[in-house]
């Protein structure tokens, strides 16, 4: 759902190791999903997008998993890179909506 | 194609002036999204607009704050009498009319009230 202003939590991973960051989002009728990156002083960069027909969706290096159940997303980035380190940000659309909320975002720091 | 323009990247203002903020959305995008960002913290949603609409301001604040995307030109976020608080990162996205697509973002006006 919308962020409310919390601080971005951190995730500090190693290089060449795998991260992954989840997301909970608020409606159990949201139709879509995307992951955004956004590195320091630039906008939102789209990564991959999932429709809630599918489980899964994987791209280059990363793979997005998604639990309708209990409204889980979650990015999985292979073999993480110091170029991955930046804000990621999971967005949902609400079905018959065309507005995008956006989570609270989770800080990635990639260290060499 | 170019992508989502903003304007300016950064903007200035003393407190009490009014600040515009301006977006030229992805070619055949009919649809403009405002969000706020305050630094290491997420987006939050403004307003939503189509063409001469606004479709849902649900995050504007009531006073000062109004958005237009008239038929020609671009979106324009403007801000009256600013104040310290407003000191923000301000970010259009837009999209295609229809379906279940992405949205595509600037790179902000990152305005600064002094």
């Amino acid at each position: 759902g919308e962020s409310v202003g919390l601080h971005l939590p951190t995730l500090s991973v190693q290089e060449g190791d795998n991260s992954i960051i989840n997301c909970a989002y608020s409606n159990s009728a949201s139709d879509y999903f995307i992951w955004y990156k956004q590195e320091s002083g630039k906008g939102p960069q789209f990564i991959i997008d999932i429709r809630s027909n599918m489980d899964k969706r994987q791209g280059q290096r990363v793979t997005v998993l998604l639990n309708k159940t209990v409204k889980h997303l979650s990015l999985q980035i292979a073999a993480t890179q110091p170029g991955d380190s930046a804000v990621y940000f999971c967005a949902e659309k609400w079905r018959n909506f065309n507005k995008f909320y956006f989570g609270s975002g989770t800080k990635l720091n990639v260290k060499p | 194609n170019a992508g989502v323009m903003q304007n300016p990247r950064h903007l200035v203002r003393r407190r009490g002036q009014e600040a515009r903020l301006r977006c030229s959305p992805m070619k055949g995008h009919s649809h403009v999204y405002w969000y706020r960002q305050l630094p290491e913290e997420g987006l939050k949603f403004m307003v939503y607009l189509q063409k001469e609409n606004i479709i849902d301001e649900s995050g504007m604040p009531k006073e000062r704050f109004s958005a237009e995307f008239p038929k020609e030109g671009p979106s324009i976020l403007r801000i009256q009498q600013v104040v310290r608080g407003d000191s923000a990162a301000y970010f259009c996205a837009s999209s295609p009319p229809a379906g279940t697509t992405e949205a595509f973002f600037g790179q902000g006006t990152r305005l600064t009230v002094v």
